[in-house]
């Protein structure tokens, strides 16, 4: 069974730019979590998807949105990037929000 | 707000060396704890979990930790280290399943 899938992996900006992430989730999940990792940093949430619905909203401006579509697979959205959004930003599945989240791979987003 | 202390950025240990990762967090309510482990260019795998119960709680690869409430705790320990273990490890803590917390994370490097 495929994981956790994202793209792109690798993405390029300048500032003032708007970026679009996306996530597949795991067949069958039904809920989708965002999170930034800084360089040297731990993951930090910045939102939580199930059924469609944002459940949980971490500590971000109003700049970064999300959301679910009704086959599960999410959206990140950024707009007016700076140069401190450069990370590695990670989507999390898991089937109800509950329990074990499984991790994609990442996209390196660098903003110049 | 919670928040999530790995005390070790990076612990250096000698293969077969027992091994302590520690973490703490500051929480007034009951918590979700979490250890997750990021080998070399992969992706974050959760390595083991307490959810409620037995306070300790094991992985399948010999690594163990204890919840400590008193002490707000979640220490990872394994008793002999493997070259195999060289990763990252994350500690995280949800109170709701909504959001989660992730400490800095402990670079575990084992040496033959």
């Amino acid at each position: 069974d495929a994981g956790v899938t994202q793209s792109p992996t690798h993405l390029i900006k300048t500032r003032g730019q708007h970026v679009t992430l996306r996530c597949s989730p795991i067949s069958g999940h039904k809920s989708v979590s965002w999170y930034q990792q800084v360089l040297g940093q731990g993951p930090q949430f910045i939102f939580q998807y199930y059924e469609k619905e944002e459940r949980g909203r971490g500590n971000f401006p109003d700049r970064f949105s999300a959301r679910q579509f009704p086959n599960y697979s999410s959206e990140l959205n950024v707009n007016a990037l700076l140069l401190g959004d450069s990370a590695l930003y990670l989507c999390a599945s898991s089937w109800s929000g509950g329990g074990e989240q499984f991790f994609g791979p990442g996209t390196r987003l660098t903003v110049l | 707000a919670q928040s999530v202390t790995q005390l070790d950025s990076q612990v250096p240990v000698f293969e077969e060396a027992p091994v302590e990762l520690r973490c703490n967090y500051s929480s007034s309510v009951s918590v979700y704890l979490f250890w997750y482990v990021q080998y070399p260019n992969q992706g974050l795998q959760l390595l083991l979990k307490y959810l409620s119960g037995s306070t300790l709680v094991e992985s399948i690869n010999g690594f163990e930790a204890e919840f400590n409430k008193s002490q707000t705790s979640f220490h990872l320990r394994k008793p002999s280290v493997h070259i195999s273990d060289t990763a990252e490890y994350f500690c995280a803590v949800s109170y709701n399943f909504n959001k989660f917390y992730f400490g800095s994370g402990t670079k575990l490097n084992v040496k033959p």
